[in-house]
């Protein structure tokens, strides 16, 4: 079944540490997209990527980075959490170019950074 | 510039009654229009969208959504609400970039 996976689903960490937040898609989609969600609130564009070797910085400046080897993978990385890093990461993808084209979103993963 | 704005943050309908959620936006061009919606503990999930053609537009759930681009509205309305509705919804405007809304909390009371 074609779908968007985001793991973990829920992560709690200390200040410093270095994560990785895996985003992956059986869509074969060429665009896909980061945003950073405080619960209940708005949505903000962190990264996004047109395709493989492809990423952008997006509307919210962030200290994450983005990597798109492959066209259903585009893991977040943060070198060393801080707790204003504290959000819900939302991983979406869109099928082109078009700009018609409806997203589709992971489930979210929930960080912590104490 | 390009925007979106919903106006209510929250929205309470009574169950079996009408519900609309407010959407107006700014954008230069033809715009693109989405509703997704959210609940707890989700990512958000597409209800509908307007490219072109009828203003009119009808969604997932039941939800439909009218264009008006005389007053740039692309309000979301269902015509009896149910309390499986209650959900964070968010409209999203596309021209060179995707912008969404700060989302309305709609609560359906049984």
């Amino acid at each position: 079944e074609a779908d968007i996976y985001q793991t973990p689903r829920y992560l709690v960490i200390g200040t410093g540490k270095k994560i990785t937040l895996e985003c992956s898609q059986t869509m074969g989609h060429d665009k896909m997209y980061w945003y950073q969600q405080d619960p209940g609130m708005e949505l903000h564009l962190i990264h996004y990527s047109y395709g493989v070797n492809s990423t952008e910085k997006g509307d919210l400046s962030s200290e994450s980075t983005v990597s798109r080897i492959r066209t259903e993978h585009f893991p977040l990385t943060l070198e060393s959490a801080r707790p204003s890093h504290t959000s819900q990461y939302l991983c979406a993808s869109s099928e082109g170019f078009f700009s018609g084209d409806e997203q589709f979103f992971g489930p979210g993963t929930r960080l912590t950074v104490l | 510039a390009q925007s979106v704005a919903q106006p209510e943050d929250q929205v309470n309908v009574a169950e079996g009654n009408p519900l609309t959620v407010k959407c107006t936006y700014s954008v230069s061009g033809n715009p693109y229009l989405f509703w997704y919606v959210q609940y707890p503990n989700r990512g958000l999930q597409f209800l509908l969208k307007y490219i072109t053609g009828d203003n009119l537009v009808k969604g997932s759930y039941g939800f439909e959504a009218e264009f008006n681009k005389s007053q740039t509205s692309f309000h979301l309305k269902k015509p009896s609400a149910l309390v499986s509705d209650s959900a964070l919804y968010f409209c999203a405007v596309k021209s060179d970039k995707i912008i969404f809304g700060k989302g309305t909390r709609l609560h359906i009371l049984p």
